[in-house]
C-alpha cells in the first residue's frame, strides 16, 4: 500500500512566524501536489511539482520536491491568519490506476493574530 | 475556463432514505471524475472514479453507488442511507491521466439522522 505521511498533523503558531510541513513516502511519484482546504469547502490546488529537487514559490509559500521524488515540503514565511487551513499533499504516478492520486491525511494549520 | 458544480451544499436525511448527489463539469470534455468522502477535517477517501460514460470503478465496498450518464455528469447514490454514511462528500475532475492535480467541487455536507 502506498502511503503519504504528513507531519505535523496539527500546528498552531502566531502571526509572523515561519513554518514547514512535510510529506513523506517510501514510493516514488511522477508528480506531487499541495492543496489547501478551508472548513466547509473543497481543497484548492496550490502547486504541482514534477522534477526531483524542484522548488516552486507562490508568494510566501515555498514548495520543494525531494531529489528522489519520494517526499516534499511546504515552507511558509511570515504566516498570516489567512494561511489557516488544512494542507494536503497528494502524489501521482504515470500508469497508475487511471490517474488516481494518493492523498496524505493533512496538516491542520492555525495562525493566530 | 473549466468549472465544477456540486449540489446540494448541505443535506439532512433520515436513515433508510435514498440519496442522490450530483456533480457537473463545464468547459472540458472526457474528464476523469471522482467522488471522495472526507472524515471530519482530515484525509480524503476515494469512493468512485470514472474515465468515461458508463465506466465506474469502486474503491471501497459500501452502501453507495455511482453513475455517469453523460460525459460531464457524475452522480452518487444510495438506496437506503445508514448513519455511517454521514460525512463531507467531494466531487473532483482532472484531465485524462490526472497526475497533475484535481479540481474539487465545493462539497456536500451529508448528515444522516
Amino acid at each position: 500500500t502506498q502511503l503519504l505521511e504528513q507531519s505535523p498533523q496539527f500546528l498552531s503558531i502566531q502571526e509572523g512566524e515561519n513554518l514547514t510541513v512535510y510529506c513523506n513516502s517510501s514510493s516514488v511519484f511522477s508528480s506531487l501536489q499541495w492543496y489547501r482546504q478551508e472548513p466547509g469547502e473543497g481543497p484548492v490546488l496550490l502547486v504541482t511539482v514534477v522534477t526531483g529537487g524542484e522548488v516552486k514559490k507562490l508568494k510566501r509559500l515555498t514548495f520543494q520536491f525531494g531529489d528522489a521524488r519520494k517526499d516534499s515540503s511546504l515552507h511558509i514565511t511570515a504566516a498570516q491568519p489567512g494561511d489557516t487551513g488544512l494542507y494536503l499533499c497528494a502524489g501521482g504516478k504515470y500508469g497508475g490506476s487511471q490517474g488516481n492520486l494518493i492523498f496524505g491525511k493533512g496538516t491542520k494549520l492555525s495562525v493566530k493574530p | 475556463s473549466q468549472t465544477i458544480h456540486q449540489w446540494p451544499a448541505t443535506l439532512v436525511q433520515p436513515v433508510g432514505s435514498p440519496l442522490s448527489l450530483e456533480c457537473t463539469v463545464e468547459g472540458t470534455s472526457n474528464p476523469n471524475l471522482y467522488w471522495y468522502r472526507q472524515a471530519a477535517g482530515r484525509g480524503l477517501q476515494l469512493l468512485f472514479y470514472s474515465v468515461g460514460i458508463g465506466q465506474i470503478s469502486s474503491e471501497v465496498p459500501q452502501n453507495l453507488s455511482a453513475s455517469r450518464p453523460q460525459d460531464r455528469q457524475f452522480i452518487l447514490s444510495s438506496k437506503k442511507l445508514l448513519l455511517s454514511d454521514s460525512g463531507f462528500y467531494l466531487c473532483a475532475w482532472s484531465p485524462a491521466g490526472g497526475v497533475y492535480g484535481y479540481t474539487f467541487g465545493s462539497g456536500t455536507r451529508l448528515t444522516v439522522v
